[in-house]
């Protein structure tokens, strides 16, 4: 799996966007963009995920550049609760061996009011 | 309600009595897997499954087995705990490996003592 690189911590005020960064610079193209969050210590939660273009749900946007190096993950009007810790994981879409996660540290994320 | 349920939530036991954390998923998922989760060093997965009867290692098996007898329930075994296996503990299921949505689901943790 690629690796990828994300800032140790960042603050947001609330009502404000978010944005998250990630680098994946060694991205292979059938390797895709997963992000979750884990609040503090509770269950990690998928949040989006996408492989070339940019992606919308309901919890955020995921900007793709065009050459797939690197992603932002856009929380749109943070809340207090999107406090976390933010995971940006590069991952084949499918593999039978082992769907096993590499979370590495992730980017805490502190909204403040 | 789709959930990953673990119980028990916190433990606090004695070196080398047995112990079994359970794990229950509602979603019909042929994938479940295990985690543990440790200051420094992130989570790192134990033990997963593809589906029933069919169980593989993670990159942190020693010390832990699990069996996947029927496909809603994934317990973790831990037949002689020792203190380095204290940590955070996290059950985890998504669809089958023929899909291309990685989205897993997990459980809400087992905080794990051993003494």
């Amino acid at each position: 799996d690629a690796k990828t690189t994300q800032p140790t911590s960042m603050d947001c005020a609330e009502g404000r966007a978010a944005n998250l960064p990630c680098n994946h610079s060694t991205i292979s193209g059938n390797e895709y963009v997963y992000w979750y969050r884990q609040i503090h210590s509770q269950g990690p939660q998928y949040i989006i995920h996408g492989l070339k273009n940019n992606e919308t749900n309901e919890m955020a946007s995921l900007i793709i550049t065009e050459d797939r190096k690197s992603s932002t993950l856009i929380l749109p009007h943070a809340t207090l609760r999107d406090t976390a810790v933010y995971y940006c994981i590069v991952r084949v879409g499918v593999d039978p061996s082992g769907y096993a996660l590499n979370f590495g540290k992730g980017t805490s994320l502190l909204v403040t009011p | 309600e789709a959930q990953v349920t673990q119980n028990p939530r916190y433990l606090i036991t004695v070196t080398g009595k047995k112990l079994t954390v359970t794990c229950s998923q509602n979603m019909n998922h042929e994938y479940m897997s295990w985690y543990r989760q440790d200051p420094g060093l992130g989570l790192r997965q134990i033990y997963y499954s593809m589906n029933v009867e069919v169980t593989d290692k993670g990159d942190v098996p020693e010390g832990y087995k699990v069996s996947r007898k029927e496909k809603r329930n994934f317990p973790l075994i831990l037949e002689s705990p020792s203190p380095n296996q204290t940590s955070l503990y996290f059950c985890a299921s998504s669809l089958s490996p023929g899909t291309s949505i990685y989205e897993q689901y997990f459980g809400p943790g087992t905080r794990l003592t051993v003494t």
